[in-house]
């Protein structure tokens, strides 16, 4: 009964490739979120998504694609993946996120998925 | 946008003792201030939290303090314990717009036995 659960939990790769990680969550949140951690374990968003609906899309290569089919779904796809996308993707879900539930952004993250682009 | 920045990156104390983690940001319209912890090798996970209508809160042996007028908070842990041991974000709500939590970029905890 996992809140919010992503797959793979480990990706490894050629430089080139191109990958996918899924992610869903159970909590009947309308928020979900992808971001990247990298080695020096910075966490940084790179995209959210309201009821299905782009909301926030920082500065993020053309190469990564987030699709969110449903709002319990978010995925992330990477095309010709590069040596400096090796990291720990994490989802992460919350309720509300568009200001309507005031402070009310309590985010449940997934437990990561780790990225290894050879 | 919000910057938050947060001190120190790394703290080593000893069991027992206490320790503070301190946070600053840069939008006074931020509203929501979460702390999360997380382990090695693991997802991050909220261990408190402060809106900004609260000057401090506490849970058991963690407590957050909040000064809106500086723009600071700060995480303080007592009693601590080698389970302690994780790194820490402090994260800022942003407020209007397309809303989202912008992190400090941890800081590593090590207590020691």
């Amino acid at each position: 009964d996992t809140a919010v659960s992503q797959t793979p939990k480990y990706l490894v790769t050629q430089m080139g490739n191109d990958k996918s990680i899924k992610c869903e969550q159970n909590l009947g949140h309308d928020t979900m979120y992808w971001y990247k951690q990298d080695s020096k374990k910075f966490l940084k968003i790179m995209f959210s998504y309201n009821n299905k609906e782009l909301i926030i899309n920082e500065t993020v290569p053309n190469r990564f694609s987030p699709k969110s089919p449903d709002k319990a779904h978010l995925n992330l796809h990477i095309n010709s993946l590069e040596l400096g996308d090796s990291a720990v993707y994490f989802c992460a879900s919350s309720q509300a996120g568009t200001g309507r539930w005031f402070g009310k952004n309590i985010q449940y993250f997934g437990a990561g998925t780790r990225l290894s682009v050879l | 946008g919000e910057n938050v920045e947060q001190h120190p990156s790394t703290l080593s104390v000893q069991e027992g003792d206490s320790a503070v983690i301190k946070c600053t940001y840069s939008d006074s319209a931020s509203n929501y201030f979460p702390w999360y912890k997380q382990e090695l090798g693991k997802r991050p996970q909220l261990i408190i939290d402060i809106r900004s209508n609260v000057g401090e809160k506490k849970d058991q042996r963690i407590a957050v303090t909040l000064n809106k007028t500086a723009k600071h908070f700060s995480l303080h842990i007592t009693e601590t314990q080698p389970e302690d041991s994780a790194v820490y974000f402090c994260a800022a709500k942003t407020q209007g717009g397309s809303e989202k939590l912008v992190f400090g970029k941890g800081t590593k905890l090590t207590v020691n036995p």
